[in-house]
């Protein structure tokens, strides 16, 4: 079956980076692009990027050019989302999500979610 | 880029109720639009894709309908279960975009 599994909460201070983890498992890795979706508390879903596993390119949201990259792992099946310069807005949920098929689909899959804390 | 707009962004209703709740695109998106259900805690779970296609699994009473730019998305009879909040998405071009969500709430 279908899964994907991300790395835990992460407690960041302003300026800082993080680097999120997404491994899948229970098909082919390099077969679906993947998404990177935020929610911050109470607020609604936020997409952020795609990224093509299988050639590494990639798609981001104009908020976030120049701040994020998307990268993946082929011999581990695993896509990373690595935010810099953060500041306390970037306080989310950030979830990984598989793109059902072709380049412009939907996300059939989601991973569990990982928590960014950014405080001073 | 293209802009999703949900209303209402809060629905009371009572177990057995029809609930409707509308999403529209700034422009048209074809098809190219699904429908998610989230509760407290808890990732995004697909219910509806390319407008109306139901997900394997998801109950029939969920169902989606439109085209263009003005969708909705339907529960013909409402269970306990389906008190959550709902986002549509638009996969039309990237950026993606999701609605601001419709919380599902008990009357």
């Amino acid at each position: 079956q279908v899964q994907l599994v991300q790395s835990g909460a992460e407690v960041k201070k302003p300026g800082a980076s993080v680097k999120v983890s997404c491994k899948a498992s229970g098909y082919t890795f390099t077969s679906y692009y993947m998404h990177w979706v935020r929610q911050a508390p109470g607020q609604g879903l936020e997409w952020m990027g795609i990224i093509n596993p299988s050639g590494g390119s990639t798609s981001y949201a104009q908020k976030f050019q120049g701040r994020v990259t998307m990268t993946r792992d082929t011999s581990t099946s695993t896509v990373y989302m690595e935010l810099s310069s953060l500041r306390s807005e970037d306080t989310a949920v950030y979830y990984c999500a598989r793109n059902s098929g072709s380049y412009l689909s939907w996300c059939d899959y989601w991973g569990q979610g990982t928590l960014v804390t950014v405080s001073s | 880029d293209i802009q999703m707009t949900q209303s209402p962004s809060t629905l009371s209703a009572s177990v057995g109720d029809r609930v409707t709740i509308t999403c529209r695109a700034s422009q048209s998106i074809s098809s190219w639009l699904a429908w998610y259900q989230q509760k407290p805690g808890k990732a995004p779970k697909l219910l509806i894709y390319k407008a109306s296609s139901l997900e394997s699994g998801v109950p029939s009473r969920f169902s989606g309908s439109g085209s263009g730019t003005e969708f909705t998305l339907t529960i013909s009879s409402l269970q306990p279960d389906d008190f959550a909040t709902y986002y549509c998405q638009q996969y039309n071009s990237y950026p993606s975009a999701f609605g601001q969500g419709t919380k599902v709430e008990i009357k």
